[in-house]
């Protein structure tokens, strides 16, 4: 399947860098998230765009910077990330309703490391 | 806020054996379980949801069963086969929302 593509697959930083992964959804959806996989922790989710918007910031620190210029594409930027930042960083897109939440499909994910 | 449970963390079977994972939920107006299996290494896939206003859904060797009063879901593998070896999620939608809030997942591993 190759509706979500994440971009780049691994990056390797120092915590003065600035950088920013990429997503896009060929799937036609409304909706995209991005979300925080660490070891031995649920999948913490930190934004959520619904039409551009964004509706959800999940008490993200402001070193990460999402941004969604349309529905079918979603950044987020890096700046002066710390070592615990390190972990895999999962895109999902949905054609969310607000009566009753569709599917989440994601992404392969872009494994970060924090120098 | 919303939180979700998971159990067990890791499960170990025989191959051909049933596989049941449990899952509990605080929000009472969810209304949306998707089940996730992430291979290692690779991405979250769908592979079961159910909606509030259905107690149980099968698919081939995959069910999901719902009880909302005791706010809690189950997933059942059976026959289960090598390749079913994989991390498994959990996860809820509060009502009227467009997230999902995750469990901690199930790492089962099905030995020939």
């Amino acid at each position: 399947e190759t509706g979500v593509t994440q971009t780049p697959r691994h990056l390797v930083m120092g915590m003065t860098n600035k950088k920013s992964l990429k997503c896009e959804q060929h799937l036609g959806h409304n909706a995209m998230y991005w979300y925080k996989q660490s070891a031995k922790k649920p999948l913490e989710l930190m934004f959520v765009y619904n039409f551009k918007e964004q509706t959800e910031n999940n008490s993200v620190p402001s070193r990460f910077s999402p941004e969604c210029p349309n529905s079918s594409h979603l950044f987020l930027h890096l700046h002066t990330l710390q070592p615990e930042d390190s972990a895999l960083y999962l895109c999902a897109s949905s054609q969310a309703d607000r009566l009753g939440n569709q599917p989440q499909h994601f992404g392969d994910g872009t494994r970060l490391s924090i120098l | 806020g919303e939180n979700v449970e998971q159990h067990p963390s890791t499960l170990s079977v025989q191959e051909g054996d049933s596989a049941v994972i449990k899952c509990t939920y605080s929000d009472s107006a969810s209304n949306y379980f998707p089940w996730y299996k992430q291979e290692l290494g690779k991405r979250p896939q769908l592979i079961i949801d159910i909606r509030s206003n259905v107690g149980e859904k099968k698919d081939q060797r995959i069910a999901v069963t719902l009880n909302k009063t005791a706010k809690h879901f189950s997933l059942h593998i059976t026959e289960t086969q090598p390749e079913d070896s994989a991390v498994y999620f959990c996860a809820a939608s509060p009502y009227n929302t467009d997230k999902l809030i995750f469990g901690t997942g199930t790492r089962l591993q099905v030995f020939p």
